[in-house]
């Protein structure tokens, strides 16, 4: 059971070149989300998406692009990166908590950007 | 969605009970109260919900008043492994809207 898995674990890339987050997660969940982390910022949301091709604005949406073709996959991207997107970033999925309709959020080991 | 105070950091001996109190004035009927649990180089994780009075589960208690303002995790007699920060969220039981993090508590267990 794999679960929900993100790749590259550790990129480091320059000002102004476009960089691709992966997320992958194996339960079929139909809500998905990208969230960033920043010392003193605890997290914040980016991007979440609802089903496939669905997808909506966080808190701090701005500089970054997503896209959900398929339930399984919710890549995120920096169009041309910035040194203040420097951060840890966190992918997650939910589901509801058996017996009602409450949800649980599932993340997955974080990707840490460097961008110079 | 309602806004949450808790407080920003707590020590702790290991094998001392900690309770960490989470205040959430603005609760609407329909949200629930949601704690994570983070570790430095890891994603968050579930570690229990509720609606009101107690919930407890094998990792901690969850107490929550009758006027549901504020709720108190009871993490009964912490380790140097429940270091950690730990997280309050109060939304709705859907998945309509997304919750939102806040800072967090940092509990750190000293020896």
């Amino acid at each position: 059971d794999a679960g929900i898995t993100q790749s590259p674990r550790y990129k480091i890339t320059e000002t102004g070149r476009q960089v691709t987050l992966m997320c992958h997660q194996t339960w079929s969940h139909s809500y998905m989300f990208w969230y960033r982390q920043d010392l003193g910022h605890g997290l914040r949301l980016i991007y979440y998406s609802a089903a496939a091709d669905i997808t909506d604005k966080g808190e701090v949406p701005d500089g970054y692009v997503v896209s959900r073709s398929k339930t399984e996959n919710f890549p995120l991207t920096l169009e041309s990166a910035t040194r203040s997107q420097t951060s840890v970033y966190f992918c997650a999925s939910s589901v509801p908590l058996a017996g009602d309709n409450q949800e649980t959020q599932y993340f997955g080991p974080g990707t840490r950007l460097l961008v110079l | 969605l309602a806004k949450t105070t808790q407080p920003i950091s707590m020590d702790s001996y290991e094998g001392q009970e900690v309770n960490i109190t989470c205040s959430h004035n603005n609760i609407a009927t329909n949200d629930y109260i949601t704690w994570y649990q983070q570790f430095p180089s890891q994603g968050p994780r579930f570690i229990i919900q509720g609606y009101k009075t107690k919930v407890t589960n094998e990792v901690a208690s969850l107490f929550i008043p009758a006027d549901r303002k504020s709720s108190t995790l009871s993490l009964p007699r912490v380790s140097l492994s429940d270091t950690a920060v730990y997280y309050c969220l109060v939304g709705p039981s859907s998945g309509n809207t997304p919750l939102v993090f806040g800072k967090g508590t940092r509990l750190s267990v000293i020896a």
